[in-house]
């Protein structure tokens, strides 16, 4: 079956301190992406970062990286230096290349305290 | 930046009544999308549009749901007769071409609908 797992709910970082996200997936097929949103309190989904299964290289943006470890299916999101105003949603979701949809995972709330 | 426009960015309703939202995707875009957010649940996908036919669509999307891209800009979704259970987030979405496994999607900001 084709499933993205947060198993963190909720996480708290102190300001200027790194984080991690956790995200697992399940698929058999070989070639899939994932990508990492962000969702403010406004309700609106913010692309965040994009990995490949045929990546080798973990993907980075900015502050943003993606600990990517295909042995594990494992896809955590890292945020470096963590401001406020990264306190949100942050959904992990998951693309096949025989589908048009993402598929989501239930999301993990982060706050951000000074 | 292009973005994905929706209106309204808040819709009550009652009830039984019909709905329509509304999404303008990123121009060059010819791929189109809906997908819902139940209250506190995670996201999930209703529809995929593309060529002016749908290319596929989940198991929620019974035939109360329908999509439209009525001129060369707008996409609709309507709803012909909502339930509670209806009320949701309802995000549009768009990409330059098909495949989720490759390819960003870049999401609208919501239409929340409420429905009475």
């Amino acid at each position: 079956a084709q499933k993205i797992t947060q198993t963190q709910p909720g996480m708290f970082v102190q300001e200027k301190e790194a984080v991690t996200l956790d995200c697992t997936y399940d698929t058999s097929d070989q070639s899939y992406g994932l990508f990492w949103y962000k969702q403010p309190s406004s309700g609106e989904m913010i692309f965040l970062i994009y990995q490949g299964s045929y990546d080798e290289q973990n993907a980075t943006e900015g502050r943003y990286s993606l600990n990517f470890q295909k042995a594990r299916k494992s896809a955590n999101l890292v945020i470096s230096a963590s401001q406020l105003g990264d306190s949100a949603m942050y959904f992990c979701a998951m693309g096949l290349r025989t589908t048009d949809k993402l598929i989501f995972g239930t999301g993990t709330r982060l706050q951000v305290f000074p | 930046e292009p973005e994905v426009t929706q209106t309204p960015s808040h819709q009550v309703t009652q009830m039984g009544q019909e709905v329509i939202l509304r999404c303008v995707p990123i121009s060059n875009h010819l791929y189109f999308y809906w997908y819902r957010q139940i209250l506190g649940q995670k996201v999930e996908f209703l529809v995929s549009f593309y060529n002016n036919e749908i290319s596929e669509k989940s198991e929620i999307f019974d035939d109360q749901f329908s999509v439209e891209r009525p001129d060369g800009s707008n996409f609709t979704l309507k709803i012909r007769s909502t339930k509670l259970e209806d009320s949701a987030m309802y995000f549009c979405a768009s990409s330059v071409n098909s495949g989720s496994s490759y390819n960003e999607q870049f999401f609208g900001p919501g239409t929340r609908l409420t429905v009475l």
